[in-house]
């Protein structure tokens, strides 16, 4: 069974840093691409970074490039985001998806459960 | 504003047949493929629609999915009370380079 476990999310001022995790289980980690995405409160859903199996691409939205850095361990089976000079627009619940192939961004086929990410002061 | 337009909400009795559209434009919908999701209040998004009518094992065939130039229709038939939830499409915009939703719709069952 598909399983993906986010974690790290919490209460953070305007401007602070936060990093979040995804582990993963039920699959093999490293031949499949990665995602974030994002859900502000009472909100749809917003695309924020993918990166493929071997982290040889990687792709940001515009809200957040410059900002946010995805990266993968392998090894560990994680994936993780680092979030840097956080806004309150960055407020959202974010999920990490599995993407359905490795070599590109394919498609969203498993999502985990979500870490909510609260900015404010 | 989402790149990809949808309504806000539709609703049907138990039974009936409803359908959510999708509008894009060429660099989304137009030249890729379209995928739906269905949210059920307070859970993660599931996969309901791949490739614009491609039914993941274990989705029924209630649901089904159509894309005709820019825009994309999910439809809903034989309506049932657990289907109530949030629906969006998803395509890879390739003007953007990176994956578009819409805004999303309520779908209520009365």
């Amino acid at each position: 069974e598909v399983q993906l476990v986010e974690s790290g999310g919490g209460l953070v001022q305007p401007g602070r840093s936060l990093r979040l995790s995804c582990a993963v289980s039920g699959f093999t980690f490293d031949d499949y691409a990665m995602h974030w995405v994002r859900q502000a409160p009472g909100k749809g859903l917003e695309w924020v970074s993918s990166i493929t199996w071997n982290s040889g691409s990687i792709g940001y939205a515009d809200s957040v490039e410059g900002r946010f850095t995805i990266s993968r361990d392998n090894a560990k089976n994680s994936l993780y985001l680092q979030m840097n000079s956080l806004r309150a627009e960055d407020t959202a619940l974010y999920y990490c998806a599995k993407a359905s192939i490795g070599y590109n961004y394919g498609y969203f086929d498993y999502w985990g459960q979500g870490t909510l990410v609260t900015v404010s002061s | 504003q989402s790149v990809l337009t949808q309504p806000p909400s539709t609703s049907g009795t138990p039974g009936q047949r409803v359908t959510i559209s999708c509008s894009g434009s060429s660099s989304n919908i137009g030249s890729n493929y379209v995928y739906w999701y269905q949210q059920v209040p307070g859970t993660a998004p599931k996969l309901l629609i791949y490739r614009n009518n491609q039914r993941p094992s274990g989705v029924p065939d209630r649901f089904s999915g159509s894309k005709s130039g820019t825009s994309a229709s999910l439809a809903i038939s034989g309506l049932r009370s657990e289907d109530e939830a949030d629906f969006y499409c998803a395509a890879w915009d390739d003007s953007l380079s990176g994956w578009v939703f819409g805004g999303g719709t309520k779908l209520t069952v009365l």
